[in-house]
């Protein structure tokens, strides 16, 4: 079955540093791919989406590309601030279909 | 525009009682989700419907819980007997009907503990 594999469980930054999250992928389809925030308290939110016909997404400063040679997908920052802190989700899933979220990378920002 | 809405918010119950959580999901939104995260991890798909049709729960412990949508509109997910394992956030999500871009809207979720 669709599985997705993020090895990095906590990263710890201060402010202004660059954040990097690996996810690699497994399905036997054409996937849509995303990265899902979850803030304390809250259900997770979209951050931002890719598909098949687009490599790269990119939504309030964050980034993501998608390798369908490496069946990767990673998550960038160029400079993080504390409010970024939160639980990040790459996400599998496609139309109307449920999601395989990976185990999360919980993000800590110090500032 | 009101998003997605679960109650009760917290439930505390001792082993083999049942409990039944509610979801109403963003108007117009003609597919819902009910999705398990247990503590520290992702969520898991346990049901969904289309309107008030169940597509798929084959994830769904169907012995002890059980989900519907009888109007396709507002859902409740029960369980029956619950079990100190079902100790999880129950997440309810809903999305629009739309090819590409598939964004589900998640409730805050009721966060479940059986003691």
């Amino acid at each position: 079955g669709d599985s997705v594999t993020q090895m990095q469980g906590q990263v710890t930054l201060s402010e202004d540093d660059f954040l990097f999250i690996n996810c690699t992928y497994s399905t036997t389809w054409y996937p849509t791919l995303f990265w899902y925030v979850q803030y304390p308290g809250e259900g997770p939110q979209l951050l931002l989406k890719v598909t098949t016909a687009n490599n790269k997404g990119i939504s309030r400063g964050f980034e993501a590309t998608y390798d369908k040679g490496t069946t990767s997908f990673h998550l960038q920052k160029a400079s993080v601030q504390e409010s970024d802190s939160a639980v990040y989700y790459c996400v599998l899933g496609g139309y109307a279909q449920g999601l395989t979220f990976g185990l999360g990378t919980r993000v800590s920002v110090f500032p | 525009e009101a998003g997605v809405t679960q109650s009760p918010r917290y439930a505390v119950l001792q082993e083999g009682q049942a409990v039944s959580f509610w979801c109403d999901p963003i108007s117009g939104h003609d597919t819902l989700y009910w999705y398990q995260q247990p503590r520290d991890q992702g969520p898991q798909l346990l049901v969904y419907f289309r309107d008030e049709a169940v597509i798929d729960n084959s994830q769904l412990p169907s012995d002890r819980f059980s989900a519907v949508r009888p109007k396709g509109t507002n859902s409740t997910l029960k369980i029956q007997s619950a079990k100190q394992g079902d100790t999880a956030t129950y997440l309810c999500a809903s999305s629009f009907p739309d090819w590409e871009y598939a964004e589900q809207f998640f409730g805050p979720g009721t966060r479940l503990t059986v003691l």
